[in-house]
């Protein structure tokens, strides 16, 4: 079966310092890989979305920069955070055709700037 | 483009209640649609899916939908609430050539005694 890593679990850095985020599928060859940001009262907001190695698709302009080295890891990062980057942060993971839209989540990072 | 409204922000229900949590969409094709829920602090977990076909669906833990094109809706059901379904329930919609979903704000359920 398929498992979705998240790590770290929880993280506190100061503001200006950089950020990597990594996120790791196994049991599935070539997933659409998801990066969401959850702000407490605003839902999930999509923030890159991969469908192959060195694909990425930014859904907002930010501070942020999503990277895919393999073909079932994806790594979120910053050169230098903002108190406004605080927040959990998910990954997610979908394969094949038609269930391109069924998403399936990791368990997420807690990430405080401060 | 497709969005998702979840009017309720809370939602209080009594143990062993009935529970429905409303989901409206726009979208101008036959959509996708999903429910997942969240426990605090962990991550989300698909309790179902409306791709095609027979217009109530079933998934995990007793919970039912129902898409109804004519009202853009897709409510979230289940006939008796446990305490352990205190969570936020997250509606989400798909599109056609698209890899993406679009989720609303989510509704917080409480269950009390």
């Amino acid at each position: 079966s398929q498992t979705i890593h998240q790590w770290p679990a929880t993280l506190v850095q100061p503001v200006g310092s950089p950020l990597s985020l990594e996120c790791t599928v196994e049991g599935t060859s070539n997933p659409n890989l998801y990066w969401y940001r959850q702000a407490a009262g605003r839902g999930l907001q999509l923030l890159f979305y991969s469908v192959g190695i060195g694909q990425i698709s930014s859904e907002v302009p930010q501070n942020l920069s999503a990277s895919r080295p393999q073909d079932r890891q994806f790594i979120l990062s910053s050169k230098k955070l903002l108190l406004s980057d605080s927040g959990f942060y998910l990954c997610a993971w979908s394969v094949g055709t038609f269930r391109y839209y069924e998403q399936y989540f990791g368990p997420g990072t807690r990430l405080t700037v401060t | 483009a497709q969005s998702v409204t979840q009017p309720d922000i809370h939602i209080t229900v009594s143990e062993g209640a009935s529970l429905e949590l409303r989901c409206n969409y726009s979208y101008g094709a036959t959509p996708y649609l999903f429910w997942y829920v969240q426990s605090p602090g962990q991550g989300l977990q698909l309790l179902l899916k409306y791709f095609s076909g027979d217009t109530l669906v079933q998934g995990i833990k007793g919970f039912e939908a129902e898409f109804k094109r004519s009202q853009s809706s897709f409510n979230l059901r289940k006939p008796s609430v446990h305490w352990s379904d205190a969570a936020e329930y997250f509606c989400a919609v798909g599109a056609t050539g698209f890899q993406k979903l679009v989720f609303g704000t989510g509704t917080r359920l409480l269950v009390s005694p």
